[in-house]
């Protein structure tokens, strides 16, 4: 299993705001590192989605926004499209294992 | 702009050698470290490992006896070898390059099969 937790699935209407959520440690995001987010549509390889917690790349829609605190981090999406349904992985560091990443999560819109 | 480039042999016997090659273009060879990283169903995404520009490696622990990670910087590019494949070993491998704590830029790819 992963070292950081992720929900293996999430679902919303088009419209809704979904939140994944991401819990680690004390040894990786409570230490505290920062907490990353990939985007993976099918087919095509994981795409950079938040970056330093809530940092957004160029070209990221402002409805995705991420968010850390403690131990835990969460990715939200806000006005959910059908082109948003994927496999969402986060990403941190931790200080027995180097880098680490959540099991992912599949966003269906229903 | 870093656009980033695989290839190696997809289809392996148990026991013998992954070998991918990641070849860089654009951007600065200096910037990034420069990262292997694998999909696969049962495990997820998994970091397999990095080497700086400077050809200082880091492995993870769980792969570190079979793993190397070797870099030609006249070339700009790196290379990824994984002894003793299993079933296990099956998965999409991908170069990335990683400027600080994520990872920027991925290649689409290479999926390798283990099958005797």
């Amino acid at each position: 299993q992963s070292v950081l937790t992720q929900p293996p699935s999430v679902s919303g209407a088009p419209g809704q705001r979904v939140t994944i959520s991401c819990t680690g440690s004390s040894s990786n995001i409570g230490a505290p590192y920062d907490v990353h987010w990939y985007q993976q549509l099918p087919g095509t390889a994981p795409k950079l989605l938040i970056y330093g917690n809530s940092n957004r790349p160029s070209g990221v829609p402002d409805r995705f926004s991420g968010s850390k605190s403690g131990t835990s981090a969460s990715l939200a999406i806000t006005g959910l499209q059908a082109e948003d349904e994927a496999d969402y992985y986060c990403q941190s560091y931790d200080t027995n294992l180097s880098v680490v990443f959540g099991g992912g999560t599949k966003l269906t819109v229903l | 702009q870093v656009h980033l480039q695989q290839w190696g042999a997809g289809l392996l016997k148990p026991s013998e050698t992954l070998s991918l090659t990641c070849a860089v273009y654009g951007g600065s060879f200096q910037r990034y470290f420069w990262t292997w990283i694998r999909l696969s169903p049962g495990r997820g995404l998994e970091w397999i490992g990095e080497i700086s520009h400077t050809g200082i490696p880091n492995y993870n622990p769980s792969l570190k006896s079979r793993v190397t990670i070797s870099i030609d910087t006249s070339k700009n590019q790196f290379s990824l070898k994984l002894t003793s494949v299993t079933a296990a070993d099956a998965a999409v491998y991908y170069c990335a390059s990683r400027p600080r704590g994520h990872f920027d830029y991925w290649t689409q790819g290479t999926l390798v099969t283990v099958s005797s």
